[in-house]
């Protein structure tokens, strides 16, 4: 079965400071996307990132990273410089071939930026 | 350009009672998913629209839901029959020919008494 897991229900973080969410699948595809999703209390599902599995290099975004290691099927974010607006939960998902396009999703982090 | 969106934002309906949720995508999107979100679960596909291709129903809960889509672009999703654990936040997501990103629309709360 293809899962998405991600370890860590809830984490914080200080303001300006840098913070890594994990994420971790299973899968015997070879072709696949992930994705970070952010999700503010607005309810509203925000795409953060993507990335392409036969990319090696690493997507960026602004100040937001991954950290994507294809023989271990992990997938971390990185926040640089956190921003009270980065609060929210935080949904690790993958789009394997084989799945007619539907994502698979982890449990969500929820991250909380502190003043 | 105007992003997915979702009606109504919230619903309250009793036990038994039908509901239709409507989802109108971004415009010129193929492809269109539902998907359910319960609380302290993570997100559940429901269902997924290509185009004029059948659609993949595999996610549906139950023969209490179905869901249709219009011309290739407005759809609703149909609960009938509704059970207090059908409530959760329902989801739509649209995307364009070729491009795996979903986008997504700020939800219905469906909350069954």
């Amino acid at each position: 079965a293809q899962t998405v897991t991600q370890s860590q229900p809830e984490m914080s973080v200080q303001e300006a400071e840098t913070v890594t969410l994990s994420c971790t699948y299973d899968t015997s595809e070879n072709n696949y996307y992930l994705f970070w999703y952010k999700q503010p209390p607005s309810r509203q599902m925000i795409l953060v990132i993507r990335q392409e599995a036969y990319k090696q290099q690493n997507a960026t975004e602004n100040r937001f990273s991954v950290n994507f290691q294809k023989a271990a099927k992990s997938f971390s974010l990185k926040i640089s410089d956190s921003q009270l607006g980065d609060t929210a939960m935080y949904f690790c998902a993958s789009l394997f071939a084989g799945n007619n396009r539907k994502l698979i999703w982890g449990l969500g982090t929820s991250l909380a930026v502190n003043p | 350009g105007a992003g997915v969106s979702q009606s109504p934002s919230n619903k309250v309906t009793e036990k038994g009672k039908d509901v239709e949720l409507r989802c109108d995508p971004i415009s010129g999107h193929t492809a269109l998913y539902w998907y359910r979100q319960s609380l302290g679960q993570g997100l559940e596909f429901l269902i997924y629209f290509q185009g004029n291709s059948a659609p993949d129903k595999s996610g549906l809960p139950s023969d209490r839901f179905s869901a249709e889509r219009t011309g290739g672009s407005v759809s609703t999703l149909t609960i009938q029959r509704t059970q207090q654990e059908d409530s959760a936040v329902y989801l739509c997501a649209s995307s364009p020919t070729g491009i795996p990103t979903q986008y997504f629309g700020p939800g219905t709360r469906l909350t069954v008494l």
